[in-house]
């Protein structure tokens, strides 16, 4: 079993829906949580940030962790063309300076005009 | 500027040959990553380096090698390369001011090695 599992999909959804990508996870030592974003042939860039467990919002993008499910949780409101990329789950264990990041295998998102 | 560049950004050669990716950063920061994306898109970290120090070391065959000259430079130098070694090859780096920062990895825009 793989340590961060995540539907690689892809999601088609229509321009203005709210879209759910969501990550699972086994190790319950994991605190941090990312969201990184990443367009056709470039690299990840981060979106979203979270530590422990709760909410975080910023515009359109909700972050949410459940570290008692170990489930996290993206939420895109109004979804729009340009949102379409994958989209990939990291999280890690501790803010040493030698933290790994685990991946997850990332959900390719198609948003439609 | 670009905050993490890598080259080349195409990488096409035959199996057996000796090649090498560079890396650098311009951000300040102490800790460099490689990371290794598959077809699938899954990435799994490689190498990690603080201030030239090799610090994570995942699995990885012996042919590869990074090399960190200073702490702005990651190198990975792959020996006699093989098919399955075909992918997208990531840079990333990592600050340490805040916890924030110590948990932001930046990436580039990867090297895609192609092995013929």
């Amino acid at each position: 079993q793989k340590e961060v599992e995540q539907d690689p999909g892809p999601l088609s959804v229509p321009e203005g829906a709210i879209v759910s990508l969501n990550c699972t996870y086994s190790n319950s030592a994991f605190q941090y949580f990312m969201w990184y974003r990443q367009y056709s042939r470039k690299g990840p860039e981060l979106l979203m940030y979270t530590y422990s467990s709760g909410n975080k919002e910023d515009g359109r993008f909700t972050a949410q962790v459940d570290k008692s499910s170990k489930y996290i949780s993206l939420f895109i409101r109004d979804s729009q063309p340009s949102d379409s990329a994958t989209y990939l789950c990291a999280m890690s264990r501790v803010l040493e300076y030698g933290n790994k990041l685990v991946f997850g295998a990332g959900t390719i998102l198609r948003v439609k005009s | 500027d670009t905050a993490v560049s890598q080259t080349p950004k195409y990488l096409v050669t035959q199996m057996g040959n000796d090649k090498s990716i560079k890396c650098e950063q311009n951000l300040g920061h102490d800790t460099m990553y490689w990371y290794k994306q598959d077809s699938k898109k899954f990435l799994k970290i490689m190498f990690s380096y603080n201030n030239k120090e090799l610090i994570i070391n995942e699995t990885v065959p012996n042919r590869f090698s990074p090399k960190s000259p200073d702490k702005a430079h990651l190198n990975l130098h792959i020996n006699s390369l093989e098919l399955g070694d075909s992918a997208v090859y990531f840079c990333a780096s990592k600050g340490t001011g805040g916890v924030l920062a110590k948990n932001i990895q930046y990436f580039g825009a990867g090297t895609r090695l192609s092995v013929l």
